[in-house]
């Protein structure tokens, strides 16, 4: 079974430009998690869908991010307009039944905003 | 604001030795405790995971629970350089909270 996708694995784009990453969680998984990882703060939970309806975006920075997950195999993040401090690497990751199943993550969005 | 709290390292220990990882949770109410490894440049993998108090042992991976304490601990026996990576703590919370709060990672470095 392919784990979970993600695109682009690598985007450098100038400060003030939309950018948008996209999510193909695990088949069948019905949560779908975007994380966002610097070293400065490490691994933050940014947002989580449950069955497709967001759960909990409170880790959301503001309002130039925004998620949606249209559907059961498809999410994006998207950030509009990006900032210099929004470069990191942005992780999506499914589950089934969050508590007790592993949570598997994709590789990674590598995110550099200039 | 819910913490999980980890020494951020490095931690070196020589090939064959055992490495002692830990960590802290703030949350009283904390169910469900878990050890990802992150390789650099990779993405997190799951390696334990434990829900009740006590010792849990995989291989040579044993993860040790104490929920009074609020603390979770990591111990790799026989250490090997390929176990050199970032070790993740997460805890989710209690009730319905689904989130997976993540400590910073400690380094691990095992030297040949």
């Amino acid at each position: 079974d392919a784990g979970v996708i993600q695109s682009p694995r690598h985007e450098v784009t100038e400060m003030g430009q939309e950018v948008t990453l996209r999510c193909k969680p695990i088949s069948g998984h019905d949560y779908l998690f975007w994380y966002r990882q610097t070293m400065m703060r490490g691994l933050e939970l940014l947002i989580y869908f449950n069955n497709n309806v967001p759960i909990d975006d409170s880790g959301m920075p503001e309002d130039r991010f925004s998620a949606k997950m249209p559907n059961a195999s498809f999410s994006t993040l998207k950030i509009q307009p990006s900032e210099p401090r929004d470069s990191a690497v942005y992780f999506c990751a499914s589950s089934l039944r969050v508590t007790r199943n592993t949570i598997y993550f994709g590789e990674g969005s590598w995110l550099t905003v200039v | 604001q819910k913490e999980v709290e980890q020494n951020s390292g490095p931690l070196s220990v020589p090939e064959g030795a055992i490495a002692s990882l830990n960590c802290t949770y703030s949350d009283r109410v904390s169910q469900s405790f878990f050890w990802y490894r992150q390789y650099s440049g990779k993405s997190p993998e799951l390696i334990m995971s434990i829900y009740s108090n006590g010792d849990k042992e995989d291989g040579r991976f044993t993860a040790q629970l104490n929920k009074a304490s609020q603390y979770v601990s990591l111990l790799i026996r026989d250490s090997q350089p390929s176990d050199s990576a970032t070790y993740l703590c997460a805890v989710t919370g209690g009730g319905s909270n689904y989130k997976l709060t993540f400590g910073k990672g400690t380094l691990l470095t095992v030297n040949p």
